[in-house]
């Protein structure tokens, strides 16, 4: 059964101060791994799709990086607006039709000024 | 474009009453979803459709139908409403190329209460 395990669950930082989540994942063939952020009362927004080991993706402050059981989105510099919770989802290769995705419980991330 | 619409926002049902999500997308997507988020927790996804037609259950489909008339609209339906029902839905597209991964957008949420 697929599993999905990001830590941490919440993650308090100061502005400017760097950190990583960790997205680990559990499937028996890996079709993509993706990023989504989620402001509060708001529907997931896309962020980046990583599809084998070794790939790197950026997108302003962000970088996800992804190796064959886990991936990590490193937040550098971060400020107050990125505050959010971002969620890792998998889609594996035997599932593929329909394009199902499998979340896992997100990281809610707070910068504070 | 709109992207993905989704009404109401909000609603607050009576247990065994019914209701219709309605979830309209703009960008001719092949693929929609709906998926429902709990408190903290991850989204989890009750039915897909690969298109108009063609419907099938995700992980928690009890206590809910769909069906799939058009591309465009992809409603949700409750019957006989139950606490255990009270969440976030999300309704979500994407397109299918039939090469790569293809990307779900997502809708603004609909917030439903069973009470």
């Amino acid at each position: 059964e697929d599993q999905v395990t990001q830590s941490p669950e919440a993650l308090r930082l100061q502005e400017g101060e760097s950190s990583s989540l960790n997205c680990s994942y559990t499937v028996s063939g890996l079709r993509g791994l993706f990023w989504y952020r989620q402001d509060p009362g708001k529907g997931p927004e896309f962020l980046f799709t990583l599809y084998s080991a070794g790939e790197e993706k950026e997108k302003e402050r962000l970088k996800a990086t992804l190796t064959k059981k886990e991936s990590f989105l490193h937040i550098t510099a971060p400020k107050p607006e990125d505050s959010a919770t971002y969620l890792c989802a998998v889609q594996e290769l035997i599932k593929a039709a329909g394009n199902k995705l499998t979340f896992g419980g997100g990281t809610r991330v707070l910068v504070k000024p | 474009n709109a992207g993905v619409t989704q009404t109401p926002k909000f609603r607050i049902l009576k247990i065994g009453q019914s209701m219709t999500l309605q979830c309209t997308q703009d960008m001719n997507h092949n693929y929609m979803y709906w998926y429902r988020q709990d408190p903290g927790m991850g989204l989890k996804l009750i039915y897909y459709s690969v298109g108009a037609g063609i419907t099938d259950k995700g992980e928690v489909p009890n206590g809910y139908n769909v069906s799939r008339s058009t591309t465009e609209d992809f409603p949700l339906r409750l019957e006989l409403a139950a606490p255990s029902q009270t969440s976030v839905y999300f309704c979500a597209s994407s397109p299918h190329s039939g090469g790569a991964t293809d990307t779900q957008y997502f809708g603004p949420g609909t917030r439903l209460t069973v009470l």
